[in-house]
C-alpha cells in the first residue's frame, strides 16, 4: 500500500500526558499537512509543510501543539499537556506541489481520546 | 461565517434517487475538491475542480466560479454511496484547504 499512512490508529491518554503521532505521505509528495476534525465538523487545519519546511500554522494551535518534517519525508505531530478538548481525529494529507491543483491524499487519521 | 457552506447537511435518499449536494465559498480559491468520507474516518478525493464540469462513474461534480458555487451529484444512488460528502476549497494562494462541514448521505434500499 503506497497511500498516506498514519500511526497509530487510536491513542487513549491522560489529560496532561504528551501525545506523538505520525504520518507518513506518499513518498513523491513533498506538501504535508494535519488537520482536525471533530464529530460533525469538516476537517480544521492546523499546519502545513513544504518539504521540511513548515510554511503554515494556524493561528488557532496553541503553543502545546508541535510538528516537524525532519527530512521532507514522514511528520510528527506532538501535544503536550493534552486536555480533554484536544480528543478528535487527527488527519494527515499530502499533495504534490508540481502542479498548483495536484489532488489532496488522505491518511485513515489517528482517534485521540483524552481522558 | 465559514469559508465554505454545504447543503443540506443530512439528506436521505431512496436508492434510485438522483441526489445533489450544493458547495458555496466566499474566498478565493485555485480549485474545489469534493471528498467523501466514511464511518471509521477515511477520506477519499473525488473529485478535483477549476473550472467547469467533471464526470466519474455516477458521479457529477460541476463549479461555477463567478457565482462561487459547486454541486456535486449522484445518478441512480446505491445503499454504499452512503457517506459524508464534504466540499474543500484551496485557498488562491494555494497553502490552506479551507473545508465545509459535510452533508451525510443515506441512501435507503
Amino acid at each position: 500500500d503506497t497511500g498516506v499512512s498514519q500511526d497509530p490508529r487510536h491513542k487513549i491518554t491522560k489529560r496532561g500526558q504528551n501525545v506523538t503521532f505520525r504520518c507518513d505521505p506518499i513518498s513523491e509528495h513533498n506538501r504535508l499537512y494535519w488537520y482536525r476534525q471533530t464529530l460533525g465538523q469538516g476537517p480544521e487545519f492546523l499546519t502545513y509543510f513544504q518539504n521540511e519546511a513548515q510554511l503554515e500554522k494556524s493561528r488557532l494551535l496553541s503553543d502545546r501543539f508541535s510538528a516537524e518534517r525532519p527530512k521532507g519525508s514522514f511528520s510528527t505531530l506532538e501535544i503536550q499537556r493534552t486536555e480533554q478538548g484536544d480528543s478528535a481525529m487527527y488527519l494527515c494529507a499530502s499533495s504534490a506541489a508540481r502542479r498548483q491543483n495536484e489532488k489532496l491524499f488522505f491518511g485513515s487519521g489517528t482517534q485521540l481520546s483524552v481522558l | 461565517k465559514n469559508e465554505v457552506e454545504q447543503s443540506p447537511q443530512n439528506l436521505t435518499a431512496q436508492e434510485g434517487e438522483f441526489i445533489t449536494i450544493n458547495c458555496s465559498y466566499s474566498v478565493g480559491i485555485s480549485a474545489l475538491h469534493w471528498l467523501q468520507q466514511h464511518p471509521g474516518g477515511g477520506i477519499v478525493s473525488l473529485f478535483m475542480l477549476s473550472s467547469g464540469k467533471k464526470k466519474h462513474g455516477r458521479l457529477i461534480a460541476t463549479i461555477n466560479i463567478q457565482e462561487k458555487h459547486s454541486s456535486l451529484h449522484i445518478t441512480a444512488s446505491h445503499p454504499r454511496d452512503s457517506a459524508v460528502y464534504i466540499c474543500a476549497v484551496r485557498s488562491g494562494t494555494g497553502n490552506q484547504f479551507y473545508f465545509g462541514t459535510g452533508t451525510s448521505l443515506t441512501v435507503i434500499p
